[in-house]
């Protein structure tokens, strides 16, 4: 597609819950990451897949927090056992690995979660 | 998680004057320094970039000067409109970005 797509767009869940977050990169970009934007924060990493390379899992929170990509196409962002502290804006960005230092990320809309 | 940390948190700046954003940076091994821009309900998007082999870079109205020995870098906007109004993210990083808290910017009209 033209740019990064992610769904939902917004999710209400109640606390305890599991919720999965989807993004579709832009076709042939290598690299997917994922960043929690808590309100009025800064970008938070996650997790970034690149290839068939094994993720970079080092930003998540807790064991409750996973994510999968199959090849160079969808990633799922799950999160088990939802917390109040789990509301945020996810967002996931995608690049060509070798121009990540001339263009940078694509960001989507992010997805905005709210645990009640 | 690496920490770059951004200043100020919020600023205000006249229709037509300069904005500057200042940042800095703990790791040395970052190769590449971008700076977002992002609107409410948006995601962030990509404004400048610059590497620390280069001092300054400029494209139209936004200039990024780079300090490598004291590991510092900001972000100048020129001429600084309403448009302009938005948040912004200095960031450093090689295969990964880390992002700062980011500056809340508003010009007045």
């Amino acid at each position: 597609g033209a740019g990064v797509s992610q769904s939902p767009s917004n999710k209400v869940t109640e606390k305890g819950k599991d919720v999965e977050l989807r993004c579709d990169p832009i076709s042939g970009h290598t690299a997917l990451y994922w960043y929690r934007q808590r309100l009025g924060q800064g970008l938070e990493f996650l997790i970034y897949f690149q290839g068939n390379s094994a993720p970079d899992k080092s930003g998540l929170p807790s064991d409750r927090f996973s994510a999968e990509r199959t090849g160079e196409s969808v990633s799922t962002l799950t999160i088990q056992r939802t917390q109040q502290e789990d509301s945020a804006v996810y967002l996931c960005a995608s690049s060509l690995e070798w121009a990540l230092a001339n263009y940078g990320y694509t960001f989507g809309s992010g997805t905005r979660l709210t645990v009640v | 998680q690496q920490q770059v940390k951004q200043s100020p948190q919020s600023l205000i700046v006249q229709k037509g004057g300069i904005s500057i954003i200042n940042c800095a940076y703990e790791n040395t091994a970052f190769d590449y320094f971008p700076w977002y821009q992002q609107f409410p309900g948006k995601g962030p998007a990509l404004l400048i970039a610059i590497r620390p082999d280069v001092s300054e870079k400029k494209e139209g109205r936004f200039t990024i000067s780079f300090n490598k020995s004291a590991k510092q870098f900001s972000l100048h906007i020129m001429d600084s409109q309403p448009g302009d109004s938005a948040t912004y993210f200095c960031a450093g990083g090689d295969d990964k970005i880390i992002f700062g808290k980011g500056t809340r910017l508003h010009i007045l009209p």
